[in-house]
């Protein structure tokens, strides 16, 4: 079985500091993992994704995520929030190899605070 | 290219009242997917395709119908609704590629059932 699990479901963070999403998953296989973005009135967009190659992946926007076996863990970071970067957070997971299944976590909204 | 497209974008829809949602996608991608997302939940999936004529379960397929009779078009649809199908629904598709290659969204229909 697998589950994704995401820490916090409202994140604020000032502009210009350090955003990071927490993204914790459970598999039972080497998992490839992904975090999509989603703004208001809008389908979700693809970040970054880990594909068992480097485990500090960087995606768009400037974000990037580090994959931690031994945490089990995914976490989402920006240097420096930006206004734009206010949206709707989700952190997946599948270890479906013909990658059909996929599994979302809830969601983190993330504030920036001007 | 207009990607992956939703119709409607709003319905409002009575108890066992029944509806289709539409997908297109211009990408000529074989795989295609339908998931719905509830308030303060993850999406989940409901159905999916991975070519004309072949269609699947997700982890979430009760109540919902699919097709997919060509490349582009991937209707779901609802027989007779229900207030537990309040949700937004996503379509998405993703090319021959490797299984986690990107998926592409559609920007959704939001479905009330009263």
């Amino acid at each position: 079985a697998q589950s994704v699990t995401q820490l916090g479901s409202h994140v604020s963070v000032s502009e210009g500091a350090l955003v990071l999403l927490r993204c914790n998953y459970s598999s039972s296989v080497p998992p490839y993992l992904f975090w999509y973005v989603q703004y208001p009135n809008q389908g979700l967009q693809l970040l970054l994704k880990y594909t068992s190659a480097a485990t500090l992946v960087k995606g768009i926007n400037g974000f990037e995520a580090e994959f931690k076996k031994s945490e089990t863990s995914f976490h989402l970071t920006k240097p420096s929030a930006h206004m734009s970067d206010a949206a709707e957070y989700f952190c997946a997971v599948t270890s479906d190899p013909t990658g059909n299944q996929f599994y979302f976590g809830t969601g983190t909204s993330l504030t920036v605070i001007p | 290219n207009a990607g992956v497209t939703q119709t409607p974008k709003f319905r409002i829809l009575k108890i066992g009242q029944s509806m289709t949602l539409q997908c297109t996608q211009d990408m000529n991608h074989n795989y295609m997917y339908w998931y719905r997302q509830d308030p303060g939940m993850g999406l989940k999936l409901i159905y999916y395709s991975v070519g004309a004529g072949i269609t699947d379960k997700g982890e979430v397929p009760n109540g919902y119908n699919v097709s997919r009779s060509t490349t582009e078009d991937f209707p779901l649809r609802l027989e007779l609704a229900a207030p537990s199908q309040t949700s937004v629904y996503f379509c998405a598709s993703r090319g021959p590629g490797a299984p986690t290659d990107t998926q592409y969204f559609g920007p959704g229909t939001r479905l009330t059932v009263l």
